[in-house]
Formats: C-alpha cells, sequence, structure tokens
C-alpha cells in the first residue's frame, strides 16, 4: 500500500492565482482531512470528509474548498491565493474516528504564496 | 472549546537518560488523546491514545504517556531516550461532541544528544 499520497510536494503561487492540492490514500479509509502546519501553531484542521459526498468545514476552513467525489480522493482547492496561505498543508486519513481515531498523514505539501 | 497545551517549545535530553514531553488538555468531556511524532521533512505519525480505561498507555517505539485527570495532563514518557528520538512531537485532542475533530498542541521539539 502507497498510504496517503499528496502532490505537488512544493508549490510557489501568486497572489490570486489558484490551484488545486491532490491527496489519494488506497487504504479504503472513510475518513479524510486536510490539515495547515504553521510555526507554533501546530495542526488546524481545514476541511474534512466523513465519506465520498460528504464534506464539512474544521478550524480554519475560509479561503478553502474541498470535494469528494470518490473514497480515495479529497483535493484541496485554492480559489484566490493569499501570503496568509503560505503553510505546510497536510492530509490524513483514517477508517472512521469514531473507531479508533488514529490518522494516516501523508508526506505534506509545502506551500509559498508571493 | 476543546484544546490542548504543550508548554515546552524544546525539549533537550542525553542519550540513556528518560525524557518527558508534557501536555495539558482542556475538554468538557471525556477526553480522547493522541502524540503523533513528525520527524524532518515527512508527515505525522501516529504513537500512543488514550481511550478510557489505564491510565498508563504504552505506544510504538518504547513510549508511553500517562493520563492524569486531576491534572488534566497526558505527558509522553520513554525510559531511556535514543539520538533516533530526536523529532517533532505533537498532543491532539479529538472533539468529545464531534468526533471528526481534532485539535493539535503547537508541539514540542525533542533533541537527544549523544
Amino acid at each position: 500500500n502507497a498510504g496517503v499520497t499528496q502532490t505537488p510536494k512544493f508549490q510557489v503561487l501568486k497572489t490570486g492565482q489558484s490551484m488545486t492540492l491532490q491527496c489519494a490514500q488506497d487504504m479504503n479509509h472513510e475518513y479524510m482531512s486536510w490539515y495547515r502546519q504553521d510555526p507554533g501553531m501546530g495542526l488546524r484542521l481545514i476541511h474534512y470528509s466523513v465519506g465520498a459526498g460528504i464534506t464539512d468545514q474544521g478550524e480554519v476552513p475560509n479561503g478553502y474548498n474541498v470535494s469528494r467525489s470518490t473514497t480515495e480522493d479529497f483535493p484541496l482547492r485554492l480559489l484566490s491565493a493569499a501570503p496568509s496561505q503560505t503553510s505546510v498543508y497536510f492530509c490524513a486519513s483514517s477508517h472512521t474516528p469514531t473507531s479508533t481515531g488514529e490518522q494516516y498523514f501523508g508526506p505534506g505539501t509545502r506551500l509559498t504564496v508571493t | 472549546a476543546q484544546s490542548v497545551a504543550q508548554p515546552e517549545d524544546q525539549v533537550n535530553v542525553a542519550e540513556g537518560n528518560p525524557l518527558t514531553v508534557k501536555c495539558t488538555y482542556s475538554v468538557s468531556g471525556n477526553p480522547y488523546l493522541f502524540w503523533y511524532v513528525q520527524y524532518p521533512n515527512r508527515g505525522l505519525q501516529f504513537l500512543l491514545k488514550y481511550i478510557t480505561g489505564d491510565n498508563l498507555v504504552k505506544g510504538s517505539y518504547g513510549f508511553e504517556a500517562e493520563f492524569n485527570k486531576s491534572q488534566t495532563s497526558f505527558h509522553l514518557k520513554k525510559p531511556s531516550a535514543l539520538v533516533s528520538d530526536s523529532a517533532l512531537y505533537f498532543c491532539a485532542v479529538r472533539d468529545p461532541y464531534n468526533f471528526n475533530k481534532f485539535y493539535f498542541g503547537s508541539g514540542t521539539k525533542l533533541n537527544v544528544k549523544p
């Protein structure tokens, strides 16, 4: 199993540009989530999904959109990038949080917005 | 609101000595607590969790954590540190009213010196 994969590894955007961060998992996990990691602030939940067609907001959802059309994929979209979105983004998955709660994380995408 | 705090940005310990990484929580309801480790340029890896039961939880790589309800703490411990334990450690709590949401601490950098 590849686990949780994320592409790209690095990305530089200009303010106002849009892009999609890709996330895929091959463990048939129902739950998937996106976090951003900023120095001194730990990880903060952006959006999560409990299954295909079901998404909800986390702690810091503004400026980000998600969709979940398949169990495997959970892309994160930045519609109009801002410098405040410079961060490292992690995707994670788990069977269901109600079962065990432990999550499997991808390697991350380092995004810089200039 | 649910939260965890990691009061130390950095912990330094000599190889072979015991280590402790501190975490305190603020949760309305029964806490579900987790520890994750992040090695450089990698995603987070699950170490251990407390859901209920024995206050001493054993996890991966020889780590354990002690849940203390009266002190609202969940400190990570290891009897004998290894240089390879040097990494960033995160404490996390699951929202007891929405199992799909998790809140992470700011992280503690553990440095183990030979």
